[in-house]
């Protein structure tokens, strides 16, 4: 069972939608991701939170927002996606911010269809 | 600039036959090396991870990789592989930045 819960595992939205991506973790972690997976290819690092800031942003466009409400949560909110955001989400946290260890648990990702 | 280079993107191997997994990295700074992977629908699982020490790692599943400084290799092995092993492996290694830098995806298909 991965200790990682993220909802909706489905979301289908189309061009105009507003919706949330939720990310859920009670390993006492102090760093949390957002990636951006798509079909064959490995995951790419959107966001990074440490200590719920918001530590990285890889020049993600402004239709994707995340928000870090406590040291357990992570929202990424969705407006106005285009059809090419299509993709897995996966959410992972981790000790510390790229701790040396370098696991990062993942959790089992939403799956986003944007019509 | 660190990178990560997996040299299949795809191996078919018999159920019970060994099977090796290729990469290679390149890096300037301490070397921190890692094998993921991610089973159908899931997401990604830490298998091993070489950070110091010993260059032969083992990890979970049976699953084993050899640290090659002069090769800068990273290969994952198993020596009898299941149906159940059929997922995508991921290399990674841990940038100067502290991210992780992940390798194109090997595709390891276990056939009956």
């Amino acid at each position: 069972d991965t200790e990682v819960t993220q909802t909706p595992k489905h979301l289908v939205m189309g061009m105009t939608n507003k919706k949330s991506l939720k990310c859920e973790q009670h390993m006492g972690h102090r760093a949390m991701y957002w990636y951006k997976q798509k079909a064959k290819k490995p995951p790419e690092l959107m966001f990074v939170y440490s200590y719920e800031k918001l530590s990285i942003n890889e020049s993600v466009p402004s239709r994707f927002s995340p928000e870090c409400p406590n040291s357990s949560l992570l929202n990424l909110h969705l407006h106005a996606l285009q059809p090419e955001d299509s993709a897995l989400y996966l959410c992972a946290s981790s000790q510390e911010r790229f701790a040396n260890t370098g696991e990062l648990f993942f959790g089992e990702g939403s799956r986003l269809t944007v019509l | 600039a660190q990178s990560v280079t997996q040299l299949d993107s795809q191996v078919p191997v018999f159920e019970e036959a060994p099977v090796e997994l290729r990469c290679n990295y390149s890096s300037s700074v301490s070397v921190y090396l890692f094998w993921y992977v991610q089973y159908p629908n899931q997401g990604l699982q830490l298998l091993l991870k070489y950070l110091s020490g010993s260059t032969l790692v083992k990890g979970i599943n049976g699953f084993e990789a050899e640290f090659n400084k002069s090769q800068t290799s990273f290969h994952l092995r198993k020596p009898s592989v299941h149906i159940s092993d059929t997922a995508e492996y991921f290399c990674a290694v841990k940038g100067n930045t502290g991210k992780l830098i992940f390798g194109q995806g090997t595709t390891l298909q276990v056939k009956p």
